[in-house]
């Protein structure tokens, strides 16, 4: 079965400070790569996605993650924080099967101070 | 264009009662998915509808169950609710195997 492992799970930034979250995923075969966000009071919003292609993907907000197939992982980044972005973010992956499942990660609480 | 919206946004039920949750899909999206997010144990993948049919179910028991319309609304069943059934159960959309849009959830408490 696949799985998720989040590292960090609250990572506290000043505005401006760069963004690195780590995602890495147990699986061998294929598979699809989502980040999401959930900003406080607001349900889960997609942030980027990858299923093939340019290995570096860019999201909204000025997110891109970068799927390292060798590594298995598909870090978040972003060079400047804003405090707008404190969240939580789910890093979620689709193995290629056909089935559908997501499969998420723990979650990573980010706070950025003003 | 109007998102995936669920309801309702509390339910409040005792042990052994039955639950029931309902979800709209994004228009046009024809899958929708069913996961929990329960505390201390993250989302969880829980049932998969298409085209009217389940087609595929997380690691849950069967009283957890549930159906797609033909219009691809959709309504999630809890029956013999337990304490630990507590949690946000969100609901999610999509047009073919591509990108999961996820609603508001419905959190459900049991006492």
């Amino acid at each position: 079965a696949q799985s998720v492992s989040q590292h960090n799970h609250h990572v506290i930034l000043s505005e401006a400070a760069s963004l690195e979250l780590g995602c890495n995923y147990s699986y061998g075969g294929t598979v699809n790569l989502f980040w999401y966000v959930q900003y406080p009071g607001q349900h889960l919003q997609l942030l980027l996605k990858y299923f093939s292609g340019d290995p570096l993907v860019k999201g909204i907000k000025g997110f891109e993650a970068e799927f390292i197939k060798s590594k298995f992982s598909f870090n978040l980044r972003k060079p400047s924080v804003q405090w707008s972005d404190t969240a939580e973010y789910f890093c979620a992956v689709n193995a290629n099967t056909g089935r559908r499942a997501l499969t998420f990660g723990s979650g990573t609480r980010l706070q950025v101070q003003p | 264009e109007a998102g995936v919206t669920q309801s309702p946004t509390h339910l409040i039920k005792t042990r052994g009662q039955q639950a029931t949750l309902r979800c709209s899909p994004i228009s046009g999206h024809t899958s929708v998915y069913w996961y929990q997010q329960a505390l201390g144990l993250g989302l969880q993948f829980l049932l998969w509808y298409d085209e009217g049919e389940e087609r595929n179910r997380g690691n849950f028991p069967p009283r957890f169950s549930g159906r797609q319309f033909p219009n691809y609304s959709s309504e999630l069943n809890v029956n013999a609710l337990e304490l630990e059934d507590s949690a946000l159960y969100l609901c999610a959309s999509s047009l073919g195997p591509f990108t999961q849009y996820f609603g508001p959830g419905t959190r459900l408490t049991v006492l």
